[in-house]
């Protein structure tokens, strides 16, 4: 079983849909991210979490929201989800004290 | 703020070609440094990382040396095999702790 588990893999959704993406991790590490992969850009930082009463805003957070549910969970939702919003969405996890990141399979987001 | 700047792609080479990927970046004080390897339909991969000047990470014959004089960490490989296909990404770590990514570099090696 994969360390860090993103649901869907897979999604397409209407323009102004609120949408939620999963991410679960075995890895038992703080902290917690969710990137946004577009061709030609990279990665860019939504939102990070170093521990589960930390939230942070990362570079590109207008239009997303998170919840750290436990240690192991951090979710990426969508409240009205638009089509410039349709990329491939990637979380991952790092230990405390360290940035070296452990990725997700991805989840890739139509908005159509 | 922090920034990766990474050569553009895509980048075609032959089986056993040398392969160079330049990486420069800017940031304030003593970033560590790391390339990432995306395969197809995966999530990133750690390959190799440098945590101070004049370290060189290595890992599946992949090499890179942090030069703090130059802001430079280019990756290298001395002999390109078909399976190294894949999106490579330069990456830093900086005072915000936060990883910052250059925009990735497509490989593609031809039989």
């Amino acid at each position: 079983d994969a360390d860090v588990t993103q649901t869907p893999r897979n999604r397409i959704t209407k323009t102004g849909k609120r949408i939620m993406l999963e991410c679960s991790q075995t890895k038992g590490h703080d902290r917690m991210y969710w990137y946004r992969q577009d061709p030609g850009l990279g990665l860019r930082l939504i939102y990070y979490s170093f521990d589960v009463k930390d939230i942070n805003k990362g570079e590109i957070s207008d239009g997303y929201s998170v919840s750290r549910q436990a240690q192991a969970k951090f979710s990426l939702s969508l409240e009205s989800a638009i089509p410039n919003q349709t990329a491939l969405y990637f979380c991952a996890t790092s230990p405390s004290g360290t940035t070296e990141a452990f990725f997700g399979q991805g989840t890739r987001l139509t908005v159509v | 703020g922090d920034s990766v700047t990474q050569m553009e792609g895509p980048v075609t080479l032959s089986e056993e070609a040398f392969l160079t990927i330049n990486c420069t970046y800017t940031a304030t004080g003593y970033p560590s440094l790391f390339w990432y390897v995306q395969y197809p339909g995966e999530g990133l991969q750690l390959l190799l990382k440098a945590t101070k000047a004049d370290d060189k990470g290595s890992n599946k014959g992949f090499e890179a040396t942090y030069r703090k004089e130059t802001t430079s960490f280019h990756l290298e490989k001395g002999s390109v095999q078909v399976s190294d296909s894949a999106v490579y990404f330069c990456a830093l770590s900086g005072s915000a702790r936060q990883l910052t990514f250059g925009s990735g570099t497509q490989l593609t090696v031809l039989p």
